[in-house]
C-alpha cells in the first residue's frame, strides 16, 4: 500500500519555542492530508485539514495561530507548534488519501516539552 | 456531522476464546466505515473497512465486523484471539465520498490473558 512518512519520530524541545513536523506522502500525490493529535491512551482527535496551494481548514477549538499548517507541495504538509507549551505535548499523526477511499497514516510523531 | 461512540474502553478476555467490539455511529449522510487498530507507540493500521456491497466484511487475521444500518452499529468480532491481538482498536466514520475526513471513535483497549 501507499506509504506516508513522517519526521521526525519524537521530539523534545523546551518550552516557548517552536517546532515542526514533516509529513510525506512517498509514492503518490496528496492534495489534502489530515493532521491529528491523541493524548495518552485517548483517540485520535482531527486538528485540521491541510489543502495543497490553499489555507488549511482548522476544527473547532483548534488555534489556527498556534498550530500553522503549510501544504506547499502535492508529497509535503508541515505542522508547526509555535510557542510550545507543556501541555502541547502529544501523540500527532497525519493522514493522506491514495486515489479516494482508503487513509494512510503516518507513524506518529511523540512531542514532549519540558 | 459524523460521530462514533465505542461503548467499551476495554475488553478483557481470556486467549482464544471469541471477542465482541461494539461500535455506533451516527450520520445524516451515508458513510463509510473502518476498524483500525494501534499497537503500543505505533501509528494506525487498516484493519477493516465498509464502503459499500456486502455488509460481512473481513480482515486477513480473521477479525470480521458486519455493517447494520438500521441499528447503525459496526461490531468487530473475532471466534479466537491470539495474545498477538492485544491492541488499541479504533472504529471510524468518514463521508461517503473520496478523501473525507475520519472521525474516530474513543477507542477500545483490547487485552487478552493467557
Amino acid at each position: 500500500g501507499a506509504v506516508v512518512s513522517q519526521h521526525p519520530s519524537w521530539v523534545i524541545c523546551k518550552s516557548g519555542t517552536s517546532v515542526k513536523i514533516e509529513c510525506r506522502s512517498l509514492d503518490f500525490q496528496a492534495t489534502t492530508m489530515f493532521w491529528y493529535r491523541q493524548f495518552p491512551k485517548q483517540s485520535l482527535m482531527l486538528m485540521a485539514t491541510s489543502n495543497e496551494g490553499s489555507k488549511a481548514t482548522y476544527e473547532q477549538g483548534v488555534e489556527k495561530d498556534k498550530f500553522l499548517i503549510n501544504h506547499a507541495s502535492l508529497t509535503l504538509s508541515t505542522l508547526t507548534v509555535t510557542s510550545a507549551h507543556p501541555e502541547d505535548s502529544s501523540f500527532y499523526i497525519c493522514s493522506a488519501y491514495d486515489r479516494g477511499t482508503e487513509a494512510f497514516f503516518g507513524q506518529g510523531t511523540r512531542l514532549t516539552v519540558v | 456531522a459524523q460521530s462514533v461512540t465505542q461503548l467499551d474502553s476495554q475488553v478483557p478476555v481470556f486467549e482464544e476464546a471469541p471477542v465482541e467490539l461494539r461500535c455506533n455511529y451516527s450520520s445524516s449522510v451515508s458513510v463509510y466505515l473502518f476498524w483500525y487498530v494501534q499497537y503500543p507507540n505505533q501509528g494506525l493500521q487498516l484493519l477493516l473497512k465498509y464502503l459499500s456491497g456486502s455488509t460481512l466484511v473481513e480482515s486477513i487475521n480473521g477479525f470480521e465486523a458486519e455493517f447494520n444500518k438500521s441499528q447503525t452499529s459496526f461490531h468487530l468480532r473475532k471466534p479466537s484471539v491470539h495474545i498477538s491481538d492485544t491492541a488499541e482498536y479504533f472504529c471510524a466514520v468518514s463521508r461517503y465520498s473520496s478523501a473525507s475526513k475520519i472521525i474516530f471513535g474513543s477507542g477500545t483497549r483490547l487485552s487478552i490473558r493467557p
